[in-house]
């Protein structure tokens, strides 16, 4: 089945270690998003990515880093975790970013900074 | 700030009632999306309601749009056990765009 796959569901780092969480579809989507989501909120976008055009929401952390190496996979990389950066990360994909598209999930990766 | 807000935060109902849930929004649309959350997990596109549009259905879901009072509800007939969940409305700004924008949120528990 076509999906988003998110590796790994669950990560743990230290303060200040850099984390590195992946993202993958097998849907061929033109965009694929990074949002954060603390507990009992919504989700927040953090950038997306059209094809290979990177877009960086404006409030969103210069410590949040995002590579698209391919139609497939993207990667969000956090380069010093703090505490408050402790959330779930989820990725979605579109086709094509129009106004009627459905955004397709991951499952999410929950991260934890001790 | 946040486009979609939600009420109620938090229903608990038991099988079989009917839960309602309601979103407002600030701007205008295009159209509106609900998507449902299973806890810990990612969303689940449920319907889309364009701005044309007074009522949708699928299923035991109904969708219904106000524009002019730029509110939206979501109305889950017959509910079961596993309908227990998180529902969030969410919009896009006019012109399209990739910013959307998500609604506080509803947690519904449904009692066996």
């Amino acid at each position: 089945d076509a999906m988003v796959i998110q590796n790994p569901r669950y990560q743990v780092t230290q303060f200040g270690k850099p984390v590195t969480l992946s993202c993958s579809q097998t849907l061929n989507h033109n965009v694929m998003y990074w949002y954060q989501q603390k507990s009992s909120q919504a989700p927040k976008l953090l950038f997306h990515y059209y094809d290979k055009d990177f877009n960086n929401e404006a409030d969103t952390p210069d410590n949040f880093q995002s590579r698209r190496p391919n139609t497939s996979f993207c990667f969000l990389d956090i380069r010093s975790p703090g505490l408050g950066d402790a959330a779930m990360y989820l990725c979605a994909t579109s086709v094509s970013g129009a106004t009627t598209d459905t955004q397709y999930f991951g499952p999410g990766t929950r991260l934890t900074v001790l | 700030s946040q486009q979609g807000e939600e009420d109620p935060q938090a229903l608990s109902i038991q099988e079989g009632e009917n839960a309602t849930m309601n979103c407002s929004y600030k701007t205008s649309i295009n159209n509106l999306q609900w998507y449902r959350q299973n806890s810990g997990r990612g969303l689940v596109h449920l319907i889309l309601i364009r701005s044309n549009e007074r009522e949708k259905h699928s299923g035991r879901l109904r969708v219904t749009l106000d524009t002019s009072k730029k509110s939206s509800s979501l109305l889950i007939t017959a509910s079961r056990a596993a309908d227990t969940a998180s529902y969030f409305c969410a919009t896009l700004p006019p012109g399209g765009g990739f910013k959307t924008i998500f609604g506080a949120g509803t947690r519904l528990f449904v009692k066996a």
